[in-house]
Order: C-alpha cells, then sequence, then structure tokens
C-alpha cells in the first residue's frame, strides 16, 4: 500500500493567514492526489483533484501543486470556516490510501 | 440535490453482524461506482470497499476480505454492506462516498453521506 504522510499534524493560524500543509507519498503517485477538509462532527468534503484542479464550489483561495511524491495544500486567506482538519487522499492505486491529517486551529 | 443516507449502524459484540445501507437521491446512481470509507475516532479515513455502477467490479482493503460483503440495488438506488465476524478494529464511523466519474481507474469521492457510527464491544 502506499503511505501517505502529512505534515504538520496540526497548526495554530488566523483568520486572513497563508497556510500550506505538504503530503508525501511513498512512491510517486503521478498527480493522482486529492484535498480533503473535514469540519468537526460532518464528512470529508473534496476539495481538489488531479494535485491542483478545484472541486466545483470550492473557493478559489485553496490551491494545490507538487508533482511525484510531494504535494502542498495552500489555502491564501484562512476563514472561519477552514478551521478544520485536512486529509490528502492518493488514488493512484488500489486501495486509495489517506494521510493522517492535519488540523488547522484558531490561534 | 445529490444526497447520500448511511443507516444500520449500532453496537454489537465481536464475532456479530451487521448490514449497513445507504440511501442515494439526486443522481443517477447506476452510472457511477460507490465505496464504503470508514474513519475511527481521531483517525483518517480508511477505504474499505468499491462496487461498480453495474455490480461487476468489487473490491476490498485486505483486513476485510472474506468477512464484509458490498453490495447495490441499482432499482431501489441503494448501497449495501454486510459486516461479518465483527473485530473491535471495525469500530467507526461508515461512511457512503460516491465517486466522481472525473477519473478513468480509481477515482476521488465527492459526495459522502453523514456517516452511521459502529461499535464493536463487548
Amino acid at each position: 500500500d502506499i503511505q501517505m504522510t502529512q505534515s504538520p499534524s496540526s497548526l495554530s493560524a488566523s483568520v486572513g493567514d497563508r497556510v500550506t500543509i505538504t503530503c508525501r507519498a511513498s512512491q510517486d503517485i503521478r498527480n493522482s492526489l486529492a484535498w480533503y477538509r473535514q469540519k468537526p462532527g460532518r464528512a470529508p468534503q473534496l476539495l481538489l483533484y488531479a494535485a491542483s484542479r478545484l472541486e466545483s464550489g470550492v473557493p478559489s483561495g485553496f490551491s494545490g501543486s507538487g508533482s511525484g511524491t510531494d504535494y502542498t495544500l495552500t489555502i491564501s486567506s484562512l476563514q472561519p470556516e477552514d478551521f478544520a482538519t485536512y486529509y490528502c487522499q492518493q488514488y493512484y492505486s488500489a486501495p486509495p490510501t489517506f494521510g493522517q491529517g492535519t488540523k488547522v486551529e484558531i490561534k | 440535490e445529490v444526497q447520500l443516507v448511511e443507516s444500520g449502524g449500532g453496537l454489537v459484540q465481536p464475532g456479530e453482524s451487521l448490514r449497513l445501507s445507504c440511501a442515494a437521491s439526486g443522481f443517477t446512481f447506476f452510472n457511477y461506482d460507490m465505496n464504503w470509507v470508514r474513519q475511527a475516532p481521531g483517525k483518517g479515513p480508511e477505504w474499505v470497499s468499491a462496487i461498480s455502477g453495474r455490480g461487476d467490479y468489487i473490491y476490498y482493503t485486505d483486513s476485510v476480505k472474506g468477512r464484509f460483503t458490498i453490495s447495490r440495488d441499482n432499482s431501489k438506488n441503494m448501497l449495501y454492506l454486510q459486516m461479518n465476524s465483527l473485530r473491535a478494529e471495525d469500530t467507526a464511523v461508515y461512511y457512503c462516498a460516491k465517486e466522481s466519474g472525473y477519473i478513468t481507474g480509481w477515482d476521488v469521492f465527492d459526495m459522502w453521506g453523514q456517516g452511521t457510527m459502529v461499535t464493536v464491544s463487548s
């Protein structure tokens, strides 16, 4: 199985801050990488796929980049609803696997 | 509006069985591959099983092979997960998740249900 490792595990930030989260795969996943946001008590919500493609309806303040084994999610200006946990997921090969999550907390 | 609503979770003892259901609406159900994804308390999501639109391709994560069975009824827009020989490590919120259809092969999950809690404990 492909292992997905996110960093940091948690971070504290303020509304309006720029935030970057990193995801590293244990092998090349050829941009087959998605990002999800999960608010407390809710299901994950798809934000981006193919490393950098924004899902319909997702604000343009979210962006993704990367290639090979290393990928990043950037939130250009944190909004109150963005304080949540973020997960990366690879779908390059079976089984699809998720990172352990990055919790974004209010400073 | 696309909607997925799971049901059937609960508290069971090790070795017992449960059947989860997921009612889908707002999209052409048989056109989409469907999945079950679970999330143990405080952990990241874990993919469990997938079934193709017509039900002719089925996949499981290794830890549930031989114990769980995924199925669907396209005439009723329903997805199921029969879980037998449950173990403490199966304790999690179980989500029904729709694949986006954007991608050939393994895909992303563009819609999730609210989840149903399964607790396996003596």
